[in-house]
């Protein structure tokens, strides 16, 4: 099992819409949790953080936790066609006095215009 | 400027050859991050440096050898490059454990 698994999609959905990303994890030691996106050729970027269980919104996306679930999603609203990319999830893991990143594969998102 | 930079861009070598990339940070973190990128898009984590200081070694080929001069550089020199190195090479850093990455613009390594 991988530690972090993502649907690889590609995810369609037309502008206007939510986009609804999933991500889930295998340890439940995992600490902290980010979203990034990625567009083609560039280096991934930061997109939201979460560190508790619920909801955190920012502007148009809102990262949602659930420990007991093992899952960490990101909604994005009024989805643009600018939002087309790779999503990526990646957790923090406690390892010998300090933390592992472990990211997931990625989402392929389209939002079409 | 830019937070985190890594040079070359791009690099194109061959089969057996040696060769290094570099990155530097002025963000003041103390810890940086060599991750590898496959073509499908997998970022794995390569090695991590806290203050200079090894702290995270993966299972990676000991052609691979990472190298912290200050606690702003933290380079990778691979030996005897093989065709399974070919992958895009991503410097991170962090503020403070558990705090986002930062990641300079990668370099992309072919080899042929």
């Amino acid at each position: 099992q991988k530690e972090v698994e993502q649907n690889s999609g590609p995810l369609s959905v037309p502008e206007g819409a939510i986009a609804s990303l999933n991500c889930t994890y295998s340890d439940r030691g995992s600490q902290s949790f980010f979203w990034y996106r990625q567009y083609s050729g560039k280096s991934p970027e930061l997109i939201m953080f979460i560190y508790s269980n619920g909801d955190k919104e920012d502007g148009r996306f809102t990262a949602q936790l659930n420990k007991a679930s093992q899952y960490v999603s990101l909604l994005i609203r009024d989805s643009q066609p600018s939002d087309s990319a790779t999503y990526l999830c990646a957790v923090t893991l406690p390892l010998s006095g300090t933390y592992k990143y472990i990211f997931g594969t990625g989402t392929r998102l389209k939002v079409l215009a | 400027d830019t937070a985190v930079s890594q040079t070359p861009k791009y690099l194109v070598t061959q089969m057996g050859n040696d060769k290094s990339i570099k990155c530097e940070q002025n963000l003041g973190h103390d810890t940086m991050y060599w991750y590898k990128q496959d073509s499908k898009k997998f970022l794995k984590i390569m090695f991590s440096y806290n203050n200079k200081e090894l702290i995270i070694n993966e299972t990676v080929p000991n052609r691979f050898s990472p190298k912290s001069p200050d606690k702003a550089h933290l380079n990778l020199h691979i030996n005897s490059l093989e065709l399974g190195d070919s992958a895009v090479y991503f410097c991170a850093t962090t503020e403070r454990r558990n705090s986002p990455l930062h990641f300079g613009n990668g370099t992309r390594l072919t080899v042929t």
